[in-house]
């Protein structure tokens, strides 16, 4: 079963913007992890952040993650017009090691 | 190049035609997975391997087979394609077994459309 949800569904912006994404999950998590998947093309890992962490930094991208309320957010800050692209977020649960459950994703635009 | 190599990247076939998508990692990755994604439906897992000759079911296994025989190859076989089958599909492995705690490396995918 689909366990993350992304808000919103799509999301479209200048270049220079912030953009914000949710992520809401259901059961309890050992990690949660976010993805971006271009046009066409496999999904690629951004960062991933335990749930023992409140908040992560990798470059331009700001994950946080609230166990309390069972929901992350994904800011990338200063879009550009190459950040266009699917984003997704993914659960590792507790005891079940063995896989990640994703979201629905959400599409962001770009345009300069 | 560290990748996850997936074939074919498309393929147009008939309901009931047994077809074979491969998956092969050249990173000595424990870990693989088979997924589909569909719209408005994110990934769902199929099938995963935390080893070789452990296969085990994900949340849609139902029409599909894995194997596991070696460590960096994990074929995806539909042994009697329907149209429900359709669907863009991804291979993705990670390091250790315990795929669900660490970031994957995905396949650029494999779209079927079955007729």
């Amino acid at each position: 079963s689909q366990q993350g949800e992304e808000d919103p569904q799509a999301l479209s912006i200048q270049e220079g913007e912030n953009a914000t994404m949710n992520c809401s999950y259901k059961t309890s998590i050992n990690n949660l992890q976010w993805y971006r998947q271009n046009s066409g093309r496999g999904l690629v890992h951004l960062i991933l952040i335990r749930s023992n962490e409140r908040e992560k930094h990798s470059g331009r991208l700001r994950v946080t993650l609230d166990t309390s309320k069972k929901s992350s957010s994904l800011l990338i800050t200063a879009s550009r017009a190459a950040d266009t692209a699917s984003y997704f977020c993914a659960s590792g649960g507790v005891g079940t090691a063995s896989k990640l459950t994703f979201g629905t994703g959400t599409r962001l635009q770009v345009t300069l | 190049e560290a990748q996850v190599t997936q074939n074919p990247r498309y393929l147009i076939t008939v309901t009931g035609k047994k077809l074979t998508v491969t998956c092969s990692q050249n990173m000595n990755h424990e870990y693989m997975s088979w997924y589909r994604q569909d719209p408005g439906l994110g990934l769902r897992q199929i099938y995963y391997s935390m080893n070789v000759e452990v296969t085990d079911k994900g949340d849609v296994p139902e029409g599909y087979k894995v194997s596991r025989k070696e460590k960096r190859n994990f074929p995806l076989i539909l042994e009697s394609p329907s149209p429900n089958q359709t669907s863009l599909y991804f291979c993705a492995s990670s390091l250790t077994r315990t795929g669900g705690n660490q970031p994957q490396h995905f396949g650029d995918g494999t779209r079927l459309s079955i007729l």
